[in-house]
């Protein structure tokens, strides 16, 4: 079975200040991995992914990603944030062209003025 | 510009009511998906289709069912609404095998069910 584990449900901070979002992943056979965000009261947006080559994944918003195959992990950072960064950010994966994503339960980010 | 259209941004209707969502895409695209996303469980699969007339359950079918008689629609039923059924409700799809492309959302319905 495969899962994902977003290991913090809310991080808050502070504008202009880097963030991590964290993700890890378990799975038996090679994954594609997927960060989506959801402004408040809109659908998911796909902000980065990751299928092969590169493990450093460069998305939109300034927003990239790391893949680690041993730590089985796929973090989100961002340098520095903005208040329009609030949001929710999902993680996610698959394993073939046509299979459901599968999601983590999500991490809302919070950006203080 | 690429689209996934649902019929309803929100709706409220009645324990035991007949609900239908409805789901467009104009991206020509064979895969399609119904999920639920509930405060603090993400986004949970319901159902999903591969071609016209095919469905495979997700992980919460129960209490739901889909239809899908065109490529570019795919229909989520309710058969018989329940307060358990209140939820904010996302449709997706992606094209088929061979690309690994991204799963394209539509807006969400937020259905409240009284």
């Amino acid at each position: 079975a495969q899962s994902v584990t977003q290991l913090d449900s809310q991080v808050p901070v502070f504008e202009e200040a880097p963030v991590e979002l964290r993700c890890n992943y378990s799975s038996s056979v090679s994954v594609y991995l997927f960060w989506y965000v959801q402004y408040p009261n809109q659908g998911l947006q796909l902000l980065l992914k990751y299928l092969s080559g590169s493990t450093l994944v460069k998305g939109i918003n300034g927003f990239e990603a790391e893949f680690n195959k041993s730590q089985t992990s796929f973090h989100l950072r961002k340098p520095s944030v903005h208040i329009s960064d609030t949001a929710e950010y999902f993680c996610a994966l698959r394993n073939s062209g046509n299979t459901p994503l599968v999601f983590g339960k999500g991490t809302r980010l919070s950006v203080i003025a | 510009d690429v689209k996934v259209t649902q019929s309803s941004r929100y709706l409220v209707k009645r324990t035991g009511e007949k609900v239908f969502l409805e789901c467009v895409q104009d991206m020509d695209h064979e895969n399609m998906f119904w999920y639920r996303q509930d405060p603090g469980l993400g986004l949970r699969l319901i159902y999903f289709s591969y071609d016209v007339k095919m469905k495979e359950k997700g992980d919460i079918p129960e209490g739901y069912s889909v239809s899908r008689e065109k490529k570019e629609r795919f229909s989520l039923i309710l058969e018989s609404a329940s307060t358990n059924q209140t939820s904010m409700y996302l449709c997706a799809s992606t094209m088929t095998s061979g690309r690994i492309g991204e799963q394209f959302f539509g807006p969400g319905t937020r259905l409240t069910v009284l």
